[in-house]
């Protein structure tokens, strides 16, 4: 079985500060990773996912997350965050080798402050 | 196809009543799943299926709960005998298939539940 932590609950930011949301794992078997993003009454929508390769992924908007084997985490990233960033962050986990069903953290809850 | 579409969005049922959602995937998806979130909460995995055979059923699905996928298309989650501990918001997803490649899970709405 796998869990997922997420270590914040809650991360308030200033617009244009750098933000860090961090996801720790715990599998006994190979994992695929996601991190999801839901906004305001909208459903979840898939920010990034590592299957394989490059430990260092990246989404469209800006957003990027490391796989770090050794420490078990998938943290989430972004340099320079906008006031549209708001919204819950997800952090999930697959058993690798086909489409299983997911494991979520807890989410957090990233607010970008003007 | 825009995506995956769920009804209704809320219900309001009393505790004992029996209630059904439906989910209508993406249609190429061959998998379908069901999650559930409560309030502060990630979704949970309740069950899915590959086509219309239901592949995997969580421990959280109760002998109450009952999930169909017939033809492989539309699926219904059904509670039965409600109690205000199923309030919860109920998400379904969708995905192409089996293969690795194919793991990105599309998300509905949900239908978000209260039982009085």
């Amino acid at each position: 079985a796998q869990s997922v932590t997420q270590l914040d609950s809650q991360v308030p930011v200033f617009e244009e500060a750098p933000v860090e949301l961090r996801c720790n794992y715990s599998s006994s078997v190979s994992v695929y990773l996601f991190w999801y993003v839901q906004y305001p009454n909208q459903g979840l929508q898939l920010l990034l996912k590592y299957l394989s390769g490059s430990t260092l992924v990246e989404s469209i908007n800006g957003f990027e997350a490391e796989f770090n084997k050794s420490q078990t985490s998938f943290h989430l990233r972004k340099p320079s965050v906008h006031i549209s960033d708001t919204a819950e962050y997800f952090c999930a986990v697959s058993r690798s080798g086909s489409a299983r069903q997911l494991t979520f953290g807890s989410g957090t809850q990233l607010t970008v402050l003007p | 196809d825009t995506g995956v579409s769920q009804n209704p969005r809320h219900k309001i049922t009393k505790r004992g009543q029996n209630v059904t959602f439906r989910c209508d995937p993406i249609s190429e998806h061959n998998r379908l799943y069901w999650y559930r979130q409560t309030l502060g909460q990630g979704p949970e995995f309740l069950t899915y299926f590959q086509n219309e055979a239901q592949l995997e059923k969580s421990r959280l699905l109760s002998d109450r709960f009952s999930a169909e996928r017939p033809k492989g298309s539309f699926s219904t989650l059904e509670i039965q005998r409600t109690e205000q501990g199923d309030s919860a918001m109920y998400l379904c997803a969708s995905s192409l298939g089996a293969l690795a490649g194919d793991n990105e899970q599309f998300f509905g709405p949900g239908t978000r539940l209260t039982v009085l």
